[in-house]
């Protein structure tokens, strides 16, 4: 699997827009950007994922650069409940759907009231 | 979505013993998989339950020591044996769909210390 790299840690104001940085130079044309979150004490929640436009929901946008080698998952207004660590995550575009996500180290958001 | 129910949430053994965690899915899943997190680490991938066959095991973990039994489409079980200290680890269980991109739906884990 390609791999990403990502900043250890972050921080943000409660209520202000959150841009979290992913690298994955090595990319393949097959490659989803996959990003997930952790919560304290709980599994992994699923955020976002695209290939190569923009994605929006209800929880986050993904910005994914032209040449693909990096994305940034936005988090229009963060909440203390938004402190998490993030995964961005390359996986493999299959139609068997049997590539399950290889984690990295992610990064850990704090945010402050 | 998928609601996925892990059994223990918690629990203490003793060294040499073995524990056997349950990941049971309120619907039929195509893709079942179960990870270990390791204090304070991000997640690693133990094997790829199968259905009706023997589940597919990453490197540095082996059937002796992590059985992994699936019955059907909604359920798995992971066995961790001859626990020693070092198995001290949250195990998760993941699930799927097929299809491209699916995303992937995670127990809250059981979370397991070795004495």
């Amino acid at each position: 699997d390609a791999k990403t790299t990502q900043p250890n840690s972050m921080e943000s104001n409660e209520e202000e827009p959150v841009h979290l940085p992913c690298n994955h130079s090595t990319i393949s044309g097959t490659d989803y950007i996959h990003w997930y979150r952790q919560l304290p004490s709980q599994g992994p929640e699923y955020v976002i994922h695209g290939l190569t436009s923009n994605v929006n929901n209800r929880m986050a946008s993904l910005a994914i650069a032209e040449d693909r080698k990096s994305s940034t998952l936005i988090l229009h207004r963060a909440t203390l409940r938004d402190a998490a660590v993030y995964y961005c995550i390359l996986r493999v575009l299959s139609y068997s759907g049997n590539t399950p996500l290889v984690f990295g180290k992610g990064t850990r958001l704090s945010v402050i009231a | 979505s998928a609601v996925i129910s892990q059994k223990p949430s918690r629990d203490i053994c003793q060294r040499g013993t073995s524990l056997t965690i349950q990941c049971q899915v309120d619907s039929q899943v195509t893709m079942m998989f179960w990870y270990r997190q390791q204090p304070g680490q991000s997640l690693t991938l133990i094997a790829t339950a199968n259905q009706g066959s023997e589940a597919t095991y990453e490197s540095g973990f082996v059937i002796d020591k992590f059985p992994i039994s699936r019955p059907n489409l909604t359920f798995s079980t992971l066995t961790v044996s001859n626990m020693s200290p070092e198995d001290s680890s949250i195990y998760l269980c993941s699930v799927s769909n097929r299809g491209r991109g699916e995303k992937l739906f995670f127990g809250s884990g059981t979370q397991l210390s070795v004495l």
